[in-house]
């Protein structure tokens, strides 16, 4: 079975350009996230979408960063524009449904380097 | 200015002794307990969880142990093999389930050969 696939692996942006990550989550899993992921630190939730809505948004910085689910499978999160600060990896991962603990699976991320 | 991250706590170990990972979690509301694994280029990858109804839970050389009174919360690997060098981190859910975990710092292992 095929993990979460995310693109691009790699992005090397200018400051004040736009970004856009892209992710296939595991088939049949109906939650989806997107998290931060600093150095050295712990994955920190952007937002989770249950099917294509999304239901926990509270921790995404909506002046630049929005993210679309369309169809309820592939994900699409956006940046614009970049700042500095926004150097990290950005982790998707997926879960069969989010009622009740099951286990999320991560993809391999994107590593975003803003110069 | 200095990134706290940058400062992972760290722990060595001889391949084939046992290793404790602490973790010390902030949400007494909290009743779902995970540790991934990351290992350098990838994503976290589950490893173990725990209700907060137990206090010990044991996989495949893994022991998860919960003390809820301290909240504090540990990960046992057996008999430690060169893959198990990475990072770990413990997450916390909140009371209905793994919507949003929440992670600790991690804890960087690396096992000598």
């Amino acid at each position: 079975e095929a993990g979460v696939v995310q693109s691009p692996r790699y992005k090397i942006i200018e400051k004040k350009q736009p970004v856009a990550f892209w992710c296939n989550p595991i088939s049949g899993h109906n939650t989806l996230y997107w998290y931060l992921q600093n150095l050295g630190q712990g994955p920190e939730l952007l937002i989770r979408y249950e099917n294509e809505e999304a239901v926990d948004d509270s921790q995404l910085p909506k002046d630049r960063f929005s993210a679309e689910r369309l169809k309820g499978v592939d994900s699409t999160l956006k940046i614009q524009p970049a700042e500095l600060g926004d150097s990290a990896v950005y982790l998707c991962a997926s879960s069969l449904h989010s009622g009740g603990p099951n286990e999320q699976f991560f993809g391999p991320g994107t590593r975003l380097t803003v110069l | 200015g200095e990134s706290v991250g940058l400062h992972l706590p760290t722990l060595s170990v001889q391949e084939g002794d046992n290793s404790i990972i602490n973790c010390a979690y902030s949400n007494s509301a909290s009743d779902y307990f995970i540790w991934y694994k990351q290992e350098s280029g990838k994503g976290p990858q589950f490893i173990i969880d725990i209700r907060s109804n137990m206090d010990k839970r044991q996989g495949q050389r893994v022991t998860v142990l919960l003390n809820k009174t301290v909240k504090h919360l540990s990960l046992q690997i057996a008999a430690t093999q060169p893959g198990d060098s990475a990072v770990y981190f413990c997450a916390e859910s909140s009371p209905f389930g793994n919507e949003k975990l929440t992670f600790g710092t991690g804890t960087r292992l690396t096992i000598i050969p």
